[in-house]
């Protein structure tokens, strides 16, 4: 079982939707989590982290921590086209480290 | 400020070559991370350095894989001898301090090809 598991997708929405991606974690010692966006063949940008259990609000952006169910989500409202990309998950358990999902695609349609 | 910067940034190359990957990481930040990335396998940390010592290279593959930070503005990560199956895309990244809080800054990467 992967550490970090999210759904490889792609998730298609129409722009305007709101997308939702998901991620599941094993490491119940986790602390912190992360949202990175890759667009296609370029690198990972940080996009927002979380800490603590609820909502965490940035822009478009609102990422989700449930840490009873293990459970990270990230939403982005108004979709636009150029939120099209990879957006990858990872989690941090300790000791300088962390551990990435595989990404979700994304691909939002005009 | 200049980012991560990586080179080269494609590097194609046979089998049993000795391969060497460069890394400058953003003034600074004191921790410098070695990553890896395949369709299969995702974003894997081969290796970090804090303050240019390595701290654990408990990802590195195998023995055919080496890096150095011998001062505080470059990294490298060789690969000798290589193999197909190292073929893939190595990002360096740092952080200001420890990556719990902190967000890592990706280099562009090199997109490593071994025929």
């Amino acid at each position: 079982q992967k550490e970090v598991e999210q759904n490889s997708g792609p998730l298609s929405v129409p722009e305007g939707a709101i997308a939702s991606l998901n991620c599941t974690y094993s490491d119940r010692g986790s602390q912190s989590f992360f949202w990175y966006r890759q667009y296609s063949g370029k690198s990972p940008e940080l996009i927002m982290f979380i800490y603590s259990n609820g909502d965490k609000e940035d822009g478009r952006f609102t990422a989700q921590l449930n840490k009873a169910s293990q459970y990270v989500s990230l939403l982005i409202r108004d979709s636009q086209p150029s939120d099209s990309a990879t957006y990858l998950c990872a989690c941090y358990p300790g000791f300088q480290k962390l551990v990435f999902g595989t990404g979700t695609r994304l691909l939002v349609s005009p | 400020d200049a980012g991560v910067i990586q080179s080269p940034r494609h590097e194609v190359t046979e089998m049993g070559q000795e391969v060497t990957l460069r890394c400058k990481p953003i003034s600074g930040h004191d921790y410098l991370f070695w990553y890896r990335q395949t369709m299969m396998r995702g974003l894997e940390l081969l290796i970090y350095f804090n303050n240019n010592v390595p701290i654990d290279d408990s990802g590195m593959p195998e023995d055919r894989f080496s890096a150095k930070m011998p001062n505080a503005s470059f990294s490298t990560l060789k690969i000798q001898p290589s193999e197909p199956r190292d073929s893939a895309v190595y990002f360096c990244a740092s952080s200001r301090t420890g990556v719990g809080h902190q967000p890592q800054h990706f280099g562009d990467g090199t997109r490593l090809s071994i025929l």
